[in-house]
């Protein structure tokens, strides 16, 4: 099946600073992703939805100005946590939505990036 | 608007024994379901899903769920359970096969024992 990959696995930052998370789909052009967080023992919560070319949109109480989503080719979606904090600290999981060939395919989910924020 | 609501957060049982997960799922329009596994530190992978082809749906490592509109829910199960089915399963709701967020639920520890 389809493949999602995401960068880095596991990242720790110190507070304030901001951290870039990749994903991208391997086989196939993703014309939607979408960013999901976990925190422990919970379940996932959508963020954002992004679609290529344009600017996301922003699930309620989710900070567009925090949590910036950049969609700018078929294949590569990045969040980048700005100016971190401890509350931050959560998994991060894309998964991403295409066509492969021709057929609408269901999302395939990324590994997920731990973030830990000292 | 879609909800889903997984019965029981915690589910223990012995190798070989049956194991059901429920779900029980809300919505306004026809949905489509999905159950995942997540392993420790992983991300999510795809068990199964019902997008109206049929209700009984077969998906992999033998597991299976129906789903039931009068009950409104779509229940997973496998006859016999292997030690390595412990995992954290999660229901979800969609309104689309694909290109929609997905709506999950709170997740079910399933415990083997030996």
């Amino acid at each position: 099946g389809a493949v999602v990959s995401q960068h880095p696995s596991r990242v720790i930052c110190k507070s304030g600073t901001s951290v870039k998370i990749e994903c991208r789909s391997l086989d196939f052009q993703a014309t939607t992703m979408f960013w999901y967080r976990q925190f422990p023992k919970q379940s996932l919560m959508l963020m954002a939805t992004s679609n290529e070319g344009s600017k996301a949109t922003y699930e309620q109480g989710v900070e567009k100005d925090k949590f910036l989503i950049n969609h700018a080719s078929l294949t590569l979606s990045t969040l980048t946590v700005t100016s971190a904090h401890p509350e931050d600290s959560s998994f991060y999981i894309c998964s991403a939505t295409g066509t492969v060939a021709g057929k609408q395919e269901t999302q395939y989910f990324g590994p997920g990036t731990r973030l830990l924020v000292l | 608007a879609q909800s889903v609501t997984q019965l029981g957060s915690h589910v223990s049982v012995s190798e070989g024994a049956l194991v059901l997960l429920r779900c029980n799922y809300s919505s306004s329009v026809p949905p489509y379901l999905f159950w995942y596994v997540q392993y420790p530190n992983q991300g999510l992978q795809l068990l199964l899903k019902y997008t109206s082809a049929a209700t009984l749906v077969k998906g992999i490592n033998g597991f299976e769920a129906e789903f039931k509109k009068s009950e409104t829910s779509f229940h997973l199960t496998k006859p016999s359970a292997h030690m390595s089915d412990a995992a954290e399963y999660f229901c979800a709701v969609s309104v689309a096969q694909a290109g929609t967020a997905l709506i999950f639920g709170k997740g079910t520890t399933l415990s083997v024992s030996s």
